[in-house]
């Protein structure tokens, strides 16, 4: 069985610019979640993707936005990038989307906007 | 205004000491609280939940719906259990997660 996956490990980026966070699922997995987890905070969400479709999603603007492949796998992009957007990405997969399955998370990405 | 809260920021105990890590939240419907755990170079991992009303490394934690409340205890710390524990509420059928802002708990020898 194969655990969640993300790249890049770290990223840094200037104010402005676009970027693009991916995510594989673990194996037999169909829905994947995306979280914000600034210094000190806990994680934050951001949106979540079941079976390729948008299924809910948290207080963000919509220059974060995702995707989800036929595989399972996801992306996280962020436009216009802000210095506030520097934190910790995190995505989690899980089973069907509902709240009584367990969110396995990957190991993140670290974001640094200059 | 879904909400966790963990009063503590850290925590420190002796090995061997009870532990009780804090967690309030605030939700309008029927909750369903975790709680995470992530150790030194690891990733956030569930710990246990309150639908399962199982014990995980000797922790248990019981949902007081009076006091809104969902503390995680141990009555014996071990070193092992240093690591950041992290509260949160289900919302919503996705099951997406309310996280608090977490409480490192540090045993010490």
């Amino acid at each position: 069985e194969t655990g969640v996956t993300q790249s890049p490990t770290h990223l840094i980026k200037t104010r402005g610019q676009q970027v693009t966070l991916r995510c594989s699922s673990q194996s037999g997995h169909n829905t994947v979640s995306w979280y914000q987890q600034a210094l000190g905070q806990g994680p934050q969400f951001i949106f979540q993707y079941y079976r390729e479709e948008e299924n809910g999603r948290g207080n963000f603007p919509p220059r974060f936005s995702g995707l989800q492949f036929p595989n399972y796998s996801s992306e996280l992009n962020v436009n216009a990038l802000e210095l506030d957007d520097s934190a910790l990405y995190l995505c989690a997969s899980s089973l069907d989307g509902n709240s009584y399955n367990e969110q396995f998370f990957g190991p993140g990405t670290r974001l640094t906007v200059l | 205004a879904q909400r966790v809260t963990q009063p503590e920021k850290l925590l420190s105990v002796f090995k061997g000491a009870p532990v009780e890590l804090k967690c309030n939240y605030s939700y309008s419907g029927s909750p369903e609280l975790f709680w995470y755990v992530q150790y030194s170079r690891q990733r956030l991992q569930l710990l246990l939940r309150h639908i399962s009303r199982e014990s995980i490394k000797g922790f248990t934690a019981d949902l007081n719906k009076g006091e809104t409340s969902f503390h995680l205890k141990k009555p014996f710390a071990q070193e092992e259990d240093s690591a950041m524990y992290y509260c949160a509420l289900s919302a919503g059928s996705q099951g997406n997660l309310i996280f608090g802002k977490g409480t490192k708990l540090s045993v010490k020898p």
